[in-house]
């Protein structure tokens, strides 16, 4: 499977608990995007790597959440201190540099239920 | 910031009908407009784009129109099939920036045999 993998697909955690999600984005992909969807809702940005460069944060991301992409390949997203608030679906999008590829392809996205 | 309206929230039409979905944007630097499809549990996928160079484009069943001057662009699906049910949303982007999308809220299409 050649697309953008996400890992795990379900988490279910306790308030207060830390949770770290996976992306594997299309090998030759320089730009990754996180979203997060809730419940009747369009995807809202999250953040945005080129290659391993964090170059956008959106205000939606506190302090609480941290990316990475360290060698410009798979990325994680991390949240401490999970509250019901971060329930969503967390999406992960890779796309080529512009002029080649504006397309985002999604991945399957990982679903967090906070309890 | 861009921001992306889309109307209707849920559309219903009888198999056969067109069906046609409604976004405007607020950003005039935006300059690519993709359509994503989203079924229930699944990831979004692209249907159809447009850039903002180009007026309408076409594929199959599926057309998209884009009004630069008044900032908005259209989704139509004709002659519509049960597959087509599905949540549609639309987004904007600067593609020379980070390329990030603006998507709109989504709209529910149900396709009634």
């Amino acid at each position: 499977d050649t697309g953008v993998s996400q890992d795990p697909r379900h988490k279910i955690t306790k308030r207060g608990q830390n949770v770290t999600f996976r992306c594997d984005p299309i090998s030759e992909h320089n730009r990754l995007y996180w979203y997060r969807q809730t419940l009747g809702q369009g995807p809202e940005f999250l953040t945005y790597f080129q290659n391993e460069a964090q170059l956008e944060k959106s205000r939606l991301l506190s302090d609480r959440f941290s990316a990475e992409r360290p060698k410009g390949s798979f990325s994680t997203l991390e949240i401490q201190r999970t509250e019901q608030g971060d329930s969503a679906m967390y999406l992960c999008a890779s796309s080529q540099l512009a002029p080649r590829g504006d397309e985002q392809f999604f991945g399957p996205g990982t679903r967090l239920t906070v309890l | 910031g861009e921001n992306v309206e889309q109307h209707p929230s849920t559309l219903s039409v009888q198999e056969g009908d067109s069906a046609v979905i409604k976004c405007t944007y607020s950003d005039s630097a935006s300059n690519y407009f993709p359509w994503y499809k989203q079924e229930l549990g699944k990831r979004p996928q692209l249907i159809i784009d447009i850039r903002s160079n180009v007026g309408e484009k076409k594929d199959q069943r599926i057309a998209v129109t884009l009004n630069k001057t008044a900032k908005h662009f259209s989704l139509h699906i004709t002659e519509t099939q049960p597959e087509d049910s599905a949540v549609y949303f639309c987004a904007a982007s600067v593609t020379d920036s980070w390329g990030k999308f603006q998507f709109g809220a989504g709209t529910q299409v149900v396709v009634t045999p």
